[in-house]
């Protein structure tokens, strides 16, 4: 069975600061693993997604993420936050790009001006 | 190129009713599946269909149902409403292939009082 954990479900971080958001995953199978961002009031919009090759992924908006299998981890990072970054972001797992989504609780990044 | 659509955006229903959701899929994408996301937690999944049928399930019951077009696009039906229904329903469709991310719908909102 596929699980992840997002820890923390809070992060406040200075407008211009690093962006780190943590995800840990459980896989029985080697999983695609994916980050998406929810606006207030929105639906998903997928940020980036590691399927195979690279293990550092880069997305949308200045983020990235590293797999690391070894610590069963795909972290989330942006070098500097921007206020538009403030948003839910949701970490996610699955056997196939096209399969079904196993996502994390979620982590609520607040920017600080 | 239009992205998934939702209807309605926002839906108020009493307890033991029945809703039905509606969901276009994305241009050229023939899978739909359907998310429930409570207030404050990640998106769960509920099922999903390709060529008129259910092909994989999640933990959820009977009274959820649904059904796919032949244009592709979808509904989601639930039945005797209880009060822990409520939450923000999404749509995802995708291409059936590998490395085909699901792209996100902006969600009908059902409460239930």
């Amino acid at each position: 069975a596929q699980s992840v954990t997002q820890l923390g479900s809070h992060v406040s971080v200075s407008e211009g600061a690093l962006v780190l958001l943590r995800c840990n995953y459980s896989s029985s199978v080697p999983p695609y693993l994916f980050w998406y961002v929810q606006y207030p009031n929105q639906g998903l919009q997928l940020l980036l997604k590691y399927t195979t090759g690279a293990t550092l992924v880069k997305g949308i908006n200045g983020f990235e993420a590293e797999f690391k299998k070894s610590e069963t981890s795909f972290h989330l990072t942006k070098p500097s936050a921007h206020m538009s970054d403030a948003a839910e972001y949701f970490c996610a797992v699955s056997y196939n790009a096209g399969n079904m989504l196993t996502f994390g609780g979620g982590t609520r990044l607040m920017v600080k001006p | 190129d239009a992205g998934v659509t939702q209807s309605p955006t926002h839906l108020i229903k009493t307890r033991g009713q029945q809703v039905t959701l509606r969901c276009s899929p994305k241009s050229g994408h023939d899978t739909v599946s359907w998310y429930q996301q409570a207030l404050g937690q990640g998106p769960q999944f509920i099922f999903q269909y390709y060529e008129e049928e259910e092909r994989q399930r999640g933990n959820f019951p009977d009274r959820f149902s649904g059904h796919q077009f032949p244009n592709y696009s979808s509904e989601l039906n639930v039945n005797a409403l209880l009060l822990g229904d409520s939450a923000l329903y999404l749509c995802a469709s995708t291409r059936q292939g590998s490395y085909n991310e699901q792209f996100f719908g902006p969600g009908t909102r059902l409460t239930v009082l």
